[in-house]
């Protein structure tokens, strides 16, 4: 089983459409969590840590489930600007944090 | 502007030619990274430093070397370049433990 996994998509929405993602993660250990989002050709960067308790910023909720290890992201009322590839990112402490593949947003007028 | 600065942002070698990739960073983060992104691929660790003096092997070590100069830097190097090292390559820092990274703008490497 792979550290993270990710639906590859490609997800195409409408504008305004809500859009979720999940991500599963095999290492119960796992301490911090993170989606970050990728633009074509451009480095990663951070969107949002995840909290145990869920948390949210603005049109963007990331949510987690330790017990299922399985972190969400929902993007409500989609943006074009909100197209691009969104990587779940796993924390075990001290070492290299573990990406996903990636999930690719297409939000179309 | 702070953050981390990758040098150069596009490159072409032949097969067989050496180069080293820079990488500085100036949030004083402890650790550094070097990635590869490949289509399809994801990202693929090369090798880390997790802290000023140490580095260790990642997924993707072979072909590659690192040195950790100072805590601000953290290098590298291809000694001899194939076509497979044809890719994309981010370095990133972190500070500690539960902290996320921060990447560079990456460098487009590729090898003919």
């Amino acid at each position: 089983r792979k550290e993270v996994e990710q639906d590859p998509g490609p997800f195409n929405v409408p504008e305004g459409a809500t859009v979720a993602f999940n991500c599963t993660y095999s290492n119960s250990a796992s301490q911090s969590f993170f989606w970050y989002r990728q633009d074509c050709r451009k480095e990663p960067k951070l969107l949002m840590s995840v909290y145990s308790s869920g948390n949210e910023d603005g049109r963007f909720t990331a949510q987690l489930n330790r017990a299922s290890q399985y972190i969400s992201l929902l993007i409500r009322d989609s943006k074009l600007s909100d197209s691009a590839t969104y990587l779940c990112v796993v924390n075990s402490g001290n070492t290299p944090l573990v990406f996903g593949k990636g999930t690719r947003l297409s939000v179309i007028a | 502007n702070a953050g981390v600065t990758q040098t150069p942002k596009f490159q072409v070698l032949k097969t067989g030619q050496s180069m080293t990739l820079q990488c500085a960073q100036d949030m004083n983060h402890n650790s550094m990274y070097w990635y590869r992104q490949d289509p399809g691929m994801g990202l693929r660790l090369i090798y880390y430093s997790a802290s000023e003096g140490t580095t260790d092997k990642g997924e993707v070590p072979n072909g590659y070397n690192v040195s950790r100069l100072n805590k601000r830097e953290f290098s590298l190097r291809l000694e001899s370049a194939a076509p497979s090292q044809t890719s994309v390559y981010f370095c990133a820092s972190r500070d500690r433990g539960n902290y996320g990274y921060t990447f560079g703008s990456g460098t487009r490497l590729t090898v003919v």
